[in-house]
């Protein structure tokens, strides 16, 4: 059954300071793996993708990393700020599962991050 | 930019009643997926539909239905609402031939059934 565990599941840091939210999976065949930023009483929003072959990713302050051997992906966000605020989840997709078109997703729970001033 | 919204924020209806959750995405996309988002459990995919008419189930489709009438409208519909409904519900949309599979998310609507 394919399944992305994610932890931790919360995490409070102060304004400023880096973190690393992780992400394991066992998804197959492996499409992609991508990370999204939920902010409360929103929808997801992409922030970055990787395919098998890319093992870092960067957009800003966030850096994705993809480890495909392993099956573990991390999400690195430097100097937080408050906006920043906000459940992160890891979602992996399989390749052509069934025979869709759309690519069958697995979300993972997601992680909650809160930032303090 | 795209765009998908659904028709209400916050909704709150009666055990029984039939509650109808729309969706409108404006980019032309083929695909659309109904989720919901519950604490600790992640997104579970309830309907998608890649084509007007056309639907299949997801990982959770018990005690839903849909409807795909136009290629920009998904609608989502519970027949008898009942009070294990409560959930925050998401539409999405993507491209056929995106093979990156990127799906946009509306809003949400948060309903509560008592």
């Amino acid at each position: 059954k394919n399944q992305v565990e994610q932890s931790p599941q919360s995490l409070i840091i102060l304004e400023g300071k880096n973190c690393t939210l992780q992400c394991n999976y066992t998804v197959s065949p492996f499409s992609n793996l991508r990370w999204y930023k939920q902010d409360t009483g929103r929808g997801p929003v992409s922030l970055t993708i990787m395919t098998f072959s890319e093992n870092t990713k960067s957009n800003g302050r966030y850096t994705a990393t993809l480890d495909a051997d392993t099956k573990q992906s991390s999400l690195h966000i430097t100097a937080s700020q408050l906006s920043d605020s906000a459940s992160y989840i890891c979602v992996v997709s399989a390749a052509n599962a069934g025979g869709t078109s759309y690519g069958k997703l697995t979300f993972g729970q997601g992680t909650i991050l809160t930032v303090h001033p | 930019d795209v765009k998908v919204t659904q028709s209400s924020r916050y909704l709150v209806k009666r055990t029984g009643e039939k509650v109808f959750l729309e969706c409108v995405q404006d980019m032309d996309h083929e695909n659309m997926f109904w989720y919901r988002q519950d604490p600790g459990l992640g997104l579970r995919l309830i309907y998608f539909s890649y084509d007007v008419k056309m639907k299949e189930k997801g990982d959770i489709p018990e005690g839903y239905s849909v409807s795909r009438e136009k290629k920009e409208r998904f609608s989502l519909i519970l027949e008898s609402a009942s009070t294990n409904q409560t959930s925050m519900y998401l539409c999405a949309s993507s491209l056929l031939r995106d093979r990156a599979y990127e799906q946009y998310f509306g809003p949400g609507t948060r309903l509560t059934v008592t």
